[in-house]
């Protein structure tokens, strides 16, 4: 099984930076993902780490270390339409669980003027 | 063009009722599943399906049975719907590789969600 914690709420002001963090203990692993969510809306892939380092996409980054069991995922210069909650989740290893996804609950970030 | 596209996008029923909920995704992808969001918005897989064969079926109540009529489709049929099956529930679609370490997949990517509100 997995356990995923990553904080319930962040509030940043426009044009901060932010960093969620994400801590997982799994029986296997085979990458993190980060999704954003806007209320009432889909979840939308935002990065993908599978081995250590950082992953940079342009106002977004994620690091993962595999040994740490842990993830955060970095916004920088922070604008209005960040605010939405941000899903860390782990695919399990390859062998019989075809990509099945264990999700975090989510970290609502709240963008403020 | 929408790439996951599932209907309807609200659905309000009683209690003991049976409804559907269809999901058709043209992305190209062979991988297709079923997650169910509750109040405390955790993402949690019911269902995943490749290539229209059932391979994941985690612990969900067997009045949930989804149907692949081919790989562009999943569709959800719940019967004697109940007060906690109020959820959103969201299709999703990936695409299965070959590595040297198994099957892995793409990254997944969402229907627009449907909201189910059992009353």
């Amino acid at each position: 099984g997995q356990n995923i914690d990553q904080p319930t709420e962040m509030t940043a002001t426009e044009g901060a930076i932010v960093q969620i963090n994400c801590t997982y203990q799994t029986s296997g692993f085979n990458g993190l993902f980060w999704y954003q969510q806007h209320a009432g809306e889909a979840p939308t892939f935002l990065s993908y780490n599978v081995l250590d380092g950082l992953e940079e996409k342009g106002r977004f980054s994620s690091f993962l270390s595999r040994s740490k069991g842990y993830s955060y995922l970095l916004l920088k210069e922070l604008q209005m339409k960040d605010s939405a909650s941000y899903l860390c989740a782990v695919r399990e290893e390859t062998t019989d669980s075809w990509g099945k996804l264990q999700f975090g609950a989510g970290t609502q970030v709240v963008v403020t003027p | 063009d929408t790439a996951v596209s599932q209907t309807p996008k609200y659905l309000v029923t009683q209690m003991g009722n049976d409804k559907s909920i269809k999901c058709e995704q043209n992305l190209g992808h062979d991988t297709m599943y079923w997650y169910k969001q509750d109040s405390k918005k955790f993402l949690k897989i019911m269902f995943s399906y490749n290539n229209k064969e059932l391979i994941i079926n985690e612990t969900v109540p067997n009045r949930f049975s989804p149907k692949s009529p081919d790989k562009a489709h999943l569709n959800l049929h719940i019967n004697s719907l109940e007060l906690g099956d109020s959820a959103v529930y969201f299709c999703a679609s990936s695409q299965a590789r070959l590595t040297g370490g198994g099957i892995t997949t793409t990254e997944a990517f969402f229907g627009q969600g449907t909201r189910l509100t059992v009353v």
